[in-house]
């Protein structure tokens, strides 16, 4: 099955823009979602589809993709904001792959 | 309000079968797949298994197939993962969540495998 590639650590400054990104081939077919999780807490979804997002997801989240890389932007990040963030998508094979996590720090 | 509240982890040994349930409110669960998600201590999330809003279409990840079956009941509003022949890296905290968005998920019921 394919995998979902992310770097396992990022940083950003209070009220700086970040990107974290996911790369992998099944990308290419399907769109990845983006999932946040605290410590201690379950995950909860931020960006699906082209760029979608759950009702109650603040707008600082957007996603995008180009060619085998999907991309979570947090625009201005807030100290909420840290957390792992894991991408998945759907392979040929029917199948769901997660990216490994990336976990986020704000300063 | 959309709920998903999932049962029946423990401690179980090497070897043993172990039954999980998820039980879902608050929405119509006969109209979505469901999902199964799990992430060991200290790891990354893992996809498990899905299931079409009929029953009728499984997918497993490798790790599982052959050991773990889901299976749902739409008249009861559950979904239920049958784990069999556990391993010790089968231990981990297990998720439910609707579609394969997975855009609502369970607190999660944890699996511990150990002699």
């Amino acid at each position: 099955s394919s995998e979902l590639t992310q770097d396992p650590a990022v940083s950003v400054a209070l009220g700086q823009t970040v990107r974290i990104t996911c790369q992998g081939d099944s990308l290419r077919s399907y769109y990845a979602s983006w999932y946040q999780q605290k410590p201690g807490q379950a995950p909860i979804l931020v960006i699906y589809g082209k760029n979608d997002r759950p009702s109650k997801i603040s707008d600082r989240f957007s996603g995008s993709t180009s060619g085998n890389t999907a991309s979570l932007t947090i625009t201005g990040a807030q100290a909420e904001d840290e957390a792992d963030y894991y991408c998945n998508s759907r392979d040929t094979s029917g199948v769901v792959v997660f990216g490994g996590g990336t976990k986020l720090t704000v300063l | 309000q959309v709920q998903l509240v999932e049962s029946g982890g423990g401690l179980v040994k090497p070897g043993g079968s172990l039954r999980l349930s998820c039980a879902a409110s608050g929405f119509n669960f006969s109209d979505y797949y469901m999902t199964w998600i799990r992430q060991a201590p200290g790891k990354g999330l893992e996809w498990i298994s899905y299931v079409s809003s009929s029953g009728k279409t499984v997918y497993y990840a490798d790790s599982v197939k052959g050991r773990f079956t889901i299976s749902r009941d739409n008249a009861k509003n559950s979904l239920f993962l049958q784990m069999s022949s556990l391993r010790d890296e089968d231990s981990a905290v297990y998720y439910c969540a609707r579609e394969l968005d997975m855009e609502v998920w369970g607190q999660g019921t944890t699996v511990t495998v150990s002699s």
